[in-house]
Formats: structure tokens, C-alpha cells, sequence
């Protein structure tokens, strides 16, 4: 299996703050990487495919880049509707597997 | 719009057969893999298997002993049965389509196993 190691596992960031989360891969996955936003009670929202690409709708202050084994998401301006869980997902390989989450929290 | 929306038993006691349902409105059924996720409470999400219109599936070898995915075409619903469960299948079970990454999700089905 290929193991999803992202860090941090949490984090606590102002409004306004630049925050970068990390997900590295136990082996080489091309650009095969999705990146996901979750609130507590809700189903995850996709944030970014293909490692870069944004979502239709997500808004621009959201970017991903990365390829191969290190992958990064960055928010470039946190607003309040950021504080939430992230985990970056890869398809390159079966079993899907997930990172283990970073939590942003209100500092 | 592509909607995901899933139903089955909340309450299984230890030994029992989980049974979730997921129905897929707005987008043909074909072209993607249909998928289940779980998530305990509290903790990270894990990939369950999936499977496509034309039956061909994939699980996680974690699980693979005891799920089985079925898809009915002719419906555009698949459903998935987790066999023996125990208090470790306790989570919430997402329903989700998927082409490269998993794009759309079912609202979740909060699954208690408990004696």
C-alpha cells in the first residue's frame, strides 16, 4: 500500500494567515492527488485534482502543487470559512489511501 | 447536478451484516467507478472498495474478506455488505463517485455497532 504521511496533524492559524499542509507519498504517485476540505457533520468537498488543478467554484486562495512523492496544499489568505479538516487522497495505486487529516483551528 | 443519496440500517449488533444502499441522480452511471469510504468517529477517512457499471470491482485488501459491492444498472443504485461486523466497523459510510479522484459524496450514514 502506499502510505499518505501529511503534516501537520494540526495547526492554529489567524485570519489572513499563509498556511501550507504537506502530504508525502511512500512511493512515487505521477500527479494523481486530490486534495479535500471537511466541516464536522458534512461530507468532504474537493479542493483540488490532479495535484494543482482547483475545482470549479473553490475559491483561488486555494492552490495545490506537487508531484511524485511531495505534494503541497496552501491557503494564501485563511478566511473563516477555512477552519476545517484537510486530507489529500491518492488514486495512483489500489488500495485509495488517504492522509490522516491536519485540523486548522482558530488561533 | 449529480446527486449521491444513500440509506441503510444505523444499529447492527456484533455478527451482523451492514447494508448500505446509494442511488446516483443527475449523470449516467456509466464512465465512473462508484465508491464507499468510512470514517470513524473522530478519525481519518479509509477507502472501502468501489465498483464500476460494468461490475468490475476493487477493495481494500484491509476489508476485502468481508465486503462485497454490487451496482444495479438498471437503477443507478450499488450497495454495499460488510459481513461479521464488530465494534471497529463503527463509522460514518460515505457513498461517492469517482473517475480519477472522488469528486461527489453522499451525505454519510452514521453506523453504530453495538451489543
Amino acid at each position: 500500500d502506499i502510505q499518505m504521511t501529511q503534516s501537520p496533524s494540526s495547526l492554529s492559524a489567524s485570519v489572513g494567515d499563509r498556511v501550507t499542509i504537506t502530504c508525502r507519498a511512500s512511493q512515487g504517485i505521477r500527479n494523481d492527488l486530490g486534495w479535500y476540505q471537511q466541516k464536522p457533520g458534512k461530507a468532504p468537498k474537493r479542493l483540488i485534482y490532479a495535484a494543482s488543478s482547483l475545482q470549479s467554484g473553490v475559491p483561488s486562495r486555494f492552490s495545490g502543487s506537487g508531484s511524485g512523492t511531495e505534494f503541497t496544499l496552501t491557503i494564501s489568505s485563511l478566511q473563516p470559512a477555512d477552519f476545517a479538516t484537510y486530507y489529500c487522497l491518492q488514486h495512483n495505486s489500489y488500495p485509495l489511501t488517504f492522509g490522516g487529516g491536519t485540523k486548522v483551528e482558530i488561533k | 447536478q449529480v446527486q449521491l443519496k444513500q440509506w441503510g440500517a444505523g444499529l447492527l449488533k456484533p455478527s451482523e451484516t451492514l447494508s448500505l444502499t446509494c442511488a446516483v441522480y443527475g449523470e449516467s452511471f456509466s464512465g465512473y467507478y462508484w465508491t464507499w469510504i468510512r470514517q470513524p468517529p473522530g478519525r481519518g477517512l479509509e477507502w472501502i472498495g468501489e465498483i464500476n457499471h460494468g461490475g468490475t470491482t476493487n477493495y481494500n485488501p484491509s476489508l476485502k474478506s468481508r465486503v462485497t459491492i454490487s451496482v444495479d444498472t438498471s437503477k443507478n443504485q450499488f450497495s454495499l455488505k460488510v459481513s461479521s461486523v464488530t465494534a471497529a466497523d463503527t463509522a460514518v459510510y460515505f457513498c461517492a463517485r469517482r473517475m480519477a479522484t472522488v469528486d461527489y459524496w453522499g451525505q454519510g450514514t452514521l453506523v453504530t455497532v453495538s451489543s
